[in-house]
C-alpha cells in the first residue's frame, strides 16, 4: 500500500487566517480524497481530487472556503480559508492504491 | 443518502472479555471495509470482505459479512489493552470510489 506523508501535524490559526495542508503520496495514483473528522467520530468526505481535473466537493463543501490543487499524480493541497472557530478539526487526506491508505491528519485548532 | 449504522458508539470492557461491533444498512454494499485508528494517527485498514457470507479473521479479530451484503461484524476474542481505538466500518459502492462510513466504535480495554 501506498506511504503517505501529510504536513503540518497540527496547527493552531488565527480567526479569518487560511492554512494550507499537503500530502505527498510515495507513489502515483489517480485519486485522493480529502476528509473531515471530529476527534473521535467519523470521517465526513470533503471532496475528490483527481490530477487534471477539477476537485468535486461533496454537499456542504465549496471551493471557495476549500480550494484543491493537485498538480500531479503523487501530490495534493486542501486549503482551508478564512478560518472560524467551526473550521477546527482533523484534516486527512486518502488514496485509494488496492485498499484505502489515509495520511495521519492534520489537526486545526482555529481560536 | 445511504446510511451505515455502526453499534455501539462506545464500549468499555475488561481485558480478556469478547466484544462485537455491528455495521447495518439497507443498502448493497460491493465491499465493506473496517478500520482501526488511533490518537494522532490516520485509519488503518484491518480488512476488506467482498463476498456475501465471507468470514475473515485476523488473529483475534474475526469479520464477517451478510449473506445479503448490507450488514457487517467485528468480533474480538479476549481483548487486549492494545485493542483501544476508534474501530470505522465504511461500505463501498459499485458506482463509485467513495466510501459511506459508520459513525465509529470507541474501544477501551482496561487491564
Amino acid at each position: 500500500s501506498a506511504v503517505i506523508s501529510q504536513k503540518p501535524s497540527r496547527d493552531i490559526c488565527q480567526r479569518g487566517t487560511s492554512l494550507t495542508i499537503q500530502c505527498q503520496v510515495d507513489s502515483q495514483v489517480t485519486m485522493m480524497f480529502w476528509y473531515r473528522q471530529q476527534p473521535g467520530q467519523s470521517l465526513t468526505l470533503i471532496a475528490t481530487a483527481n490530477q487534471g481535473s477539477e476537485a468535486t466537493y461533496e454537499s456542504g463543501f465549496v471551493i471557495d472556503k476549500f480550494p484543491i490543487s493537485r498538480p500531479n499524480l503523487t501530490f495534493s493541497t486542501l486549503t482551508v480559508s478564512n478560518m472560524s472557530p467551526e473550521d477546527s478539526s482533523i484534516y486527512l487526506c486518502s488514496v485509494l492504491t488496492g485498499g484505502y491508505t489515509f495520511g495521519s491528519g492534520t489537526r486545526l485548532t482555529v481560536v | 443518502t445511504q446510511l451505515l449504522e455502526q453499534s455501539p458508539q462506545f464500549l468499555s470492557i475488561q481485558e480478556g472479555e469478547n466484544l462485537t461491533v455491528y455495521c447495518n444498512s439497507s443498502s448493497v454494499f460491493s465491499s465493506l471495509q473496517w478500520y482501526r485508528q488511533e490518537p494522532g494517527e490516520g485509519p488503518v485498514l484491518l480488512v476488506t470482505v467482498v463476498t456475501g457470507g465471507e468470514v475473515k479473521k485476523l488473529k483475534r479479530l474475526t469479520f464477517q459479512f451478510g449473506d445479503a451484503r448490507k450488514d457487517s461484524s467485528l468480533h474480538i476474542t479476549a481483548a487486549q489493552p492494545g485493542d483501544t481505538g476508534l474501530y470505522l466500518c465504511a461500505g463501498e459502492r459499485d458506482s463509485n470510489y467513495q466510501l459511506i462510513w459508520g459513525a465509529g466504535t470507541k474501544l477501551i480495554i482496561k487491564p
